[in-house]
């Protein structure tokens, strides 16, 4: 597509539940990055997809956190047992190759509300 | 380990002001630097880069000169708009391999007319 896209824009759950978050990246663009936004805590790096692989999953806050990508093209990431520390806006962003010097094209967000 | 340091917000100016947002790193290696905006409600946009010492960024009357002697990249502009209204983050990535993005906490700017 022409951007990266994310849905849903808004989320609210409860306490406990489990939440998939989508992220639909540009086309052809082989890196796809997951990160948090919290207030007080700038960006937080969560996971990076290089294809359907995930070299560096070093962000995740929790075991249950995790993420997947298939088809080198649409990320999930689902949150288990959702607590309300995990409020806060997640961004995914894409690039060509990955390759350090180029930049990311983000998408919108998505606002997760945990009540 | 990388990081980067942003000057806290907000920053409260007047139309056709003059902006400064200070931002310094610290970095293993050689890194490429970014000003990324985002607007209330929106995600982050590229706003301008440098991958190389003494290069200068620029976009849409913004600047910024990567400056490899105080570890620093600066972000500037002349005289700002309301629509300059953001928030403004600083980030760097190592130029070898692949490299994730590491952000500054960002920097509010208020500008009113």
């Amino acid at each position: 597509g022409a951007g990266v896209s994310q849905s849903p824009s808004n989320k609210v759950t409860e306490k406990g539940k489990d939440v998939e978050l989508r992220c639909d990246p540009i086309s052809g663009h082989t890196a796809l990055y997951w990160y948090r936004q919290s207030l007080g805590q700038g960006l937080e790096f969560l996971i990076y997809f290089q294809g359907n692989s995930a070299p560096d999953k070093s962000g995740l806050p929790s075991d249950r956190f995790s993420a997947e990508r298939t088809g080198g093209s649409v990320s999930t990431l689902t949150i288990q047992r959702t607590q309300q520390e995990d409020s806060a806006v997640y961004l995914c962003a894409s690039s060509p190759t990955g390759q350090g010097g180029i930049g990311y094209t983000f998408g919108s967000g998505t606002r997760l509300t945990v009540v | 380990g990388n990081s980067v340091t942003q000057m806290e917000g907000p920053v409260t100016l007047s139309e056709e002001a003059f902006l400064t947002i200070n931002c310094t790193y610290t970095a293993t290696g050689y890194p490429s630097l970014f000003w990324y905006v985002q607007y209330p409600g929106e995600g982050l946009q590229l706003l301008l880069k440098a991958t190389k010492a003494d290069d200068k960024g620029s976009n849409k009357g913004f600047e910024a000169t990567y400056r490899k002697e105080t570890t620093s990249f600066h972000l500037e502009k002349g005289s700002v708009q309301v629509s300059d209204s953001a928030v403004y983050f600083c980030a760097l990535s190592e130029n070898s391999g692949y490299s994730t993005l590491t952000f500054g906490k960002g920097t509010m700017l208020l500008v009113s007319p």
